[in-house]
């Protein structure tokens, strides 16, 4: 089992451009989710999917912020423009039913827009 | 608005001893509550999950006891070892008509510091 992969693990950009974070989740696993992390807000749900179809992205920011799950066994998370305000570590973690609600996280991508 | 958080921020202890780890939640539909270790640059692991038709589990080393009367979740780790130095998160799966299943919603994280 070679767990959940990010990519990058880090990323650093210019305010302004475009940011794509991209996630391969535990093959098998039929949700996936997006968090972000922050020393202020902590943990924050940012989207999930099930059977590659968004379940729920109420906690997405704003409309900068888009995310796609074309297949099974890829995500992305893309940003743009992007801000300071985004730097942060986003996690993409995925589960399946067989293995109850507990959540598998990838290693996370550390952003960081100056 | 409704969240899950710590009472102590941080927590230091000496190799050997037992740690204890609590948590406040307050929404009390909450049924199934987990605790995750992450340790610096990486991301957060499993420890151990309870679901509210229980009162206590174990683990390998550790403990997750739940208190529904007073919304109260603690994570007890014997033995501590410095290899267990990371922040400690609770979560809740606040559930809704079955639609938001694994969509967990985290407290603000313990940091635990096991000097050796």
């Amino acid at each position: 089992d070679a767990g959940v992969i990010q990519s990058p693990r880090h990323e650093v950009t210019e305010m302004g451009q475009e940011v794509t974070l991209r996630c391969k989740p535990i093959s098998g696993h039929n949700s996936l989710f997006w968090y972000r992390q922050t020393m202020m807000r902590g943990l924050e749900l940012l989207i999930y999917f099930n059977n590659n179809v968004p379940i729920d992205d109420s906690g997405m920011p704003e409309d900068r912020f888009s995310a796609k799950m074309p297949n099974a066994s890829f995500s992305t998370l893309k940003i743009q423009p992007s801000e300071p305000r985004d730097s942060a570590v986003y996690f993409c973690a995925s589960n399946s039913a067989t293995r109850g609600e507990k959540l598998f996280f990838g290693s996370g991508t550390q952003l960081s827009v100056l | 608005g409704e969240s899950v958080g710590l009472h102590l921020p941080t927590l230091s202890v000496q190799e050997g001893d037992n740690s204890i780890i609590n948590c406040a939640y307050s929404n009390s539909a909450s049924d199934y509550f987990i605790w995750y270790k992450q340790e610096s640059g990486k991301g957060p692991q499993f420890i151990i999950d309870i679901r509210s038709n229980m009162d206590k589990r174990q683990g390998q080393r550790v403990t997750v006891l739940l208190n529904k009367t007073v919304k109260h979740l603690s994570l007890q780790i014997a033995a501590t070892q410095p290899g267990d130095s990371a922040v400690y998160f609770c979560a809740e799966n606040r559930r809704a008509g079955g639609t938001s299943y694994g969509k967990l919603t985290f407290g603000q994280g313990t940091i635990l510091t096991v000097h050796p």
